[in-house]
């Protein structure tokens, strides 16, 4: 099976940077996505990563690091708005291929 | 174009009632996935469907749960003799294709209380 683990809850102060990481476990590994939800609405797609290095667009960045079974999603110049909660997601080829949810951190932005 | 629609948002039931959850993908998607999700925890996959086909549910309770994606209409995802235990947001979300670097699309759920 898969598992997935990111931190529960994360505080930042608008403008600051902030990084949240993501350690997985699967057999056939295909991924690792990130996902946004505002408060229980519908969760949206940010970014895919299926090969090392970091990806880029606009102040979200994702990086993946497959030897390490680790990624993460770093946030730039934080607004009020990016208060939300994150998930990361991974494809496990050997199980469907469907994509399998962390519990999500949630990001608290302050004032 | 519209987005993934999901109806209805909210449905309360009595304990030994049936749900029903529909589900419209996207224009031209033709994957659909269902969700739960418990109040500050993450999504837990039901099951996932093509037209006329499921693919994949092993996120299905074995009783009371069954879902469907016919060749006309939505998807619905039927829940029989409801218990409290199944109060949940149900997310549905679809994809063109059954490929990795196609990210899901999501309804806005639909929020169903069991009492």
């Amino acid at each position: 099976g898969q598992s997935l683990e990111q931190p529960s809850e994360v505080t930042a102060v608008e403008g600051a940077i902030v990084q949240i990481n993501c350690t997985y476990q699967t057999s056939g590994f295909y991924g690792l996505s990130w996902y946004q939800q505002h408060d229980g609405g519908a969760p949206t797609f940010l970014s895919y990563n299926a090969l090392d290095g970091l990806e880029e667009t606009g102040r979200f960045s994702s990086f993946l690091s497959r030897s390490d079974s680790y990624g993460y999603l770093l946030l730039q110049e934080l607004q009020m708005k990016d208060s939300a909660s994150y998930f990361c997601a991974v494809r496990d080829a050997s199980n469907g291929n469907k994509l399998v949810f962390g519990a999500g951190t949630i990001l608290r932005v302050k004032s | 174009n519209a987005g993934v629609m999901q109806n209805p948002r909210h449905l309360v039931r009595r304990r030994g009632q049936e749900a029903r959850l529909r589900c419209s993908p996207m224009k031209g998607h033709s994957h659909v996935y269902w969700y739960r999700q418990l109040p500050e925890e993450g999504l837990k996959f039901m099951v996932y469907l093509q037209k006329e086909n499921i693919i994949d549910e092993s996120g299905m309770p074995k009783e009371r749960f069954s879902a469907e994606f016919p060749k006309e209409g939505p998807s619905i995802l039927r829940i029989q003799q409801v218990v409290r235990g199944d109060s949940a947001a149900y997310f549905c979300a679809s994809s063109p294709r059954d490929s990795s670097n196609y990210g899901y699309t999501f309804g806005s759920g639909t929020r169903l209380t069991v009492v």
